[in-house]
């Protein structure tokens, strides 16, 4: 079945530090690949997608490009702010079932000014 | 209301009452999904909506739980006799299309469930 593997958190960084969340998946057929993102107190919000092989999502200064050779989708940002503290899901969905997203456990971020 | 919104946000229940929480998805999204989040198990699919048909049920953990949707809009996640594990995080999503396509899946801020 699909799965999704992420590292495990708690991260904390100091402000403007390098952040890297790792995500690997395993799957069947070609899926979508997404990065959710859940503030304190806060519903799941989507913070950026690919749909096939090279593609890279960005938004807000975080970026993930789906790499297929190595089923990855790790999620990097160059400069992290306080404002970034959040826990950071991984998911896919799998063409096969389509409507299905299956997520990592998430990886709590705490950035510190 | 632009957002998937869904009530009550917080519900403290007595073990073995029923519950029923409503999800009222963002206007015009013809699919709606229920999603449970709790300590241990990260997020898990419950059910999927595409109008008022649910071809997909094979999250609902028992035979407890049941969900409807009316008029292409409104669902329901009614849990019957509620036991201690099933206090969790519900969360409601809508979208216009299949996330494999890559439309984008709205959720709700959840209504946290807590079993006493």
């Amino acid at each position: 079945g699909n799965s999704v593997t992420q590292m495990e958190g708690p991260v904390t960084l100091s402000e403007e530090a390098f952040l890297t969340i790792n995500c690997t998946y395993t799957a069947t057929g070609y899926p979508s690949l997404f990065w959710y993102v859940q503030y304190p107190g806060e519903g799941l919000q989507l913070l950026l997608k690919a749909t096939k092989a090279d593609d890279k999502g960005s938004n807000k200064g975080f970026e993930a490009t789906y790499r297929k050779e190595t089923t990855s989708f790790h999620l990097e940002k160059g400069s992290v702010q306080v404002s970034d503290s959040a826990v950071y899901f991984c998911a896919l969905s799998d063409g096969g079932s389509n409507y299905k997203l299956t997520f990592g456990k998430g990886t709590l971020l705490t950035v510190n000014p | 209301g632009a957002g998937v919104s869904q009530s009550p946000s917080n519900k403290v229940t007595e073990k073995g009452k029923d519950v029923e929480l409503r999800c009222d998805p963002i206007s015009g999204h013809t699919a709606l999904y229920w999603y449970r989040q709790s300590l241990g198990q990260g997020l898990e699919f419950l059910i999927y909506f595409q109008g008022n048909s649910a071809p997909d049920k094979s999250g609902l953990p028992s035979d407890r739980f049941s969900a409807e949707r009316t008029g292409g809009s409104v669902s329901t996640l009614t849990i019957q006799r509620t036991q201690q594990e099933d206090s969790a995080v519900y969360l409601c999503a809508s979208s216009l299309g299949v996330p494999s396509a890559g439309n984008t899946i709205y959720f709700g801020e959840g209504s946290w469930l807590t079993v006493v």
